[in-house]
């Protein structure tokens, strides 16, 4: 079963424009992370965010998240056409040990 | 650092026939993970180990998929017989663990299975 449900299914940008991608899930967690995929094969971590914190940034990347609201979003700044992929959030619920569960994708186009 | 291997990296089966997939994990990562990934959707675990330990297997249809770790390190994912709803991408992960929670999965390039 999916935890996560990623909304939009899919995004077309022009490059050098901002992408905001989001994720609602639907049980308690320990963190978050984001995945990207290229070409349908394997995924790459992006970054990982922990329930007590609200905001995290990696490079071009800003992450956020809202316990109370079950969320989080993605949001990539100055896009780059090599940032087409598909992007996944993944939920570790509490519980005994780590189970990272992903969501629905979102899949991003960045046309040059 | 060599990555998460997995072979082979595609195959073509027909209906009811058997299959098998084999990754070998990151030297010394604990925890190996199967995803099957079908088309358009995200990856569903299908079993995860820590070392040569069964943690979750709930999502595994265990009527025709089987998968073993021996020796805590490599492992082998098994369809016996295929469905034409198991055509999909099967996706090995690993991680350093076995006791961290906040641990990033390191994926191989995946399998992709079409059944006929």
């Amino acid at each position: 079963s999916q935890q996560g449900e990623e909304d939009p299914q899919a995004l077309s940008i022009q490059e050098g424009e901002n992408a905001t991608m989001n994720c609602s899930y639907k049980t308690s967690i320990n963190n978050l992370q984001w995945y990207r995929q290229n070409s349908g094969r394997g995924l790459v971590h992006l970054i990982l965010i922990r329930s007590n914190e609200r905001e995290k940034h990696s490079g071009r990347l800003r992450v956020t998240l809202d316990t109370s609201k079950k969320s989080s979003s993605l949001l990539i700044t100055a896009s780059r056409a090599a940032d087409t992929a598909s992007y996944f959030c993944a939920t570790d619920a509490t519980g005994g040990y780590q189970k990272v569960t992903f969501g629905t994708g979102t899949k991003l186009q960045v046309i040059p | 650092e060599a990555g998460v291997a997995q072979s082979p990296r595609y195959k073509i089966i027909e209906k009811r026939q058997s299959v098998a997939f084999w990754c070998n994990p990151i030297s010394g990562h604990a925890t190996l993970y199967w995803y099957q990934q079908i088309l358009g959707q995200g990856p569903k675990l299908l079993i995860q180990f820590q070392n040569n330990g069964v943690v979750d297997d709930s999502q595994l249809p265990k009527d025709r998929f089987s998968a073993e770790r021996l020796k805590g390190v490599d492992s082998t994912l098994k369809i016996q017989p295929a469905k034409l709803e198991d055509s999909a991408v099967y996706l090995c992960a690993s991680s350093t663990g076995p006791q961290g929670r906040e641990e990033k999965l390191f994926f191989g390039s995946g399998t992709q299975l079409s059944v006929l």
